[in-house]
């Protein structure tokens, strides 16, 4: 049984540019959250989807954008990239309502 | 606000020896609790979480952690290290949604 996938494990973008990663969600699992991890900081919540809706988000701008699709899965766009989005983006699923989270490994995401 | 203070940036421990990381957290209701482990390059994987009841809670691999209100505080212990327990440690406070707060970590390091 395939945990959470995501795509692409790593990528460099200049400033300015946009970014979309992926996330497949666990067999069975419904809800999709992403976390943005700088380098010796704890992951900080960035959003959260369920049923293809953002259901709560963190304290971070309009330029971080999300989906969620008929199979669960779900992207994180980022428009007008800051040298400080540089971070390691983690995806993690759920069923909704449980603390049940399974984490992927990560999409490195390096701004130049 | 929600937080999570783990206040050891680096802890070193002699292999065989035993090991407790802090974690101290600000969160006005019950708190539900989470430790979980980081290895280099991967996502995060759950050690042990405390909701209710008994406050002393097992985990993975060893690990336990008890909870205490009075102090605030959900430190993580094991009795005997393993080399293979360097790693990032991390504490978290679950709040609504299942949005999870997390510290900026402890980084063990074990010495031969």
């Amino acid at each position: 049984d395939a945990g959470v996938t995501q795509s692409p494990t790593h990528l460099i973008k200049t400033r300015g540019q946009q970014v979309t990663l992926r996330c497949s969600p666990k067999s069975g699992h419904d809800t999709v959250s992403w976390y943005q991890q700088a380098l010796g900081q704890g992951p900080q919540f960035i959003f959260q989807y369920y049923e293809e809706e953002e259901r709560q988000r963190g304290n971070f701008p309009d330029r971080f954008s999300g989906h969620q699709f008929p199979n669960y899965s779900s992207e994180l766009n980022v428009n007008a990239l800051l040298l400080g989005d540089s971070a390691l983006y983690l995806c993690a699923s759920s069923l909704v309502g449980s603390y049940g989270y399974t984490f992927g490994s990560g999409t490195r995401l390096t701004v130049v | 606000a929600q937080s999570v203070t783990q206040p050891d940036i680096h802890i070193t421990v002699s292999e065989g020896a035993s090991l407790e990381l802090r974690c101290n957290y600000s969160y006005g209701a019950t708190p539900y609790l989470f430790w979980y482990v980081q290895s280099p390059g991967q996502g995060l994987q759950l050690l042990l979480k405390y909701f209710s009841g008994d406050t002393l809670v097992q985990g993975i691999k060893g690990f336990e952690a008890e909870f205490k209100r009075s102090q605030s505080s959900f430190n993580l212990r094991k009795p005997s290290v393993h080399w293979s327990d360097a790693a990032e440690y991390f504490c978290a406070v679950g709040v609504s949604f299942q949005k999870l707060v997390f510290g900026t970590g402890t980084r063990l390091l074990v010495s031969p």
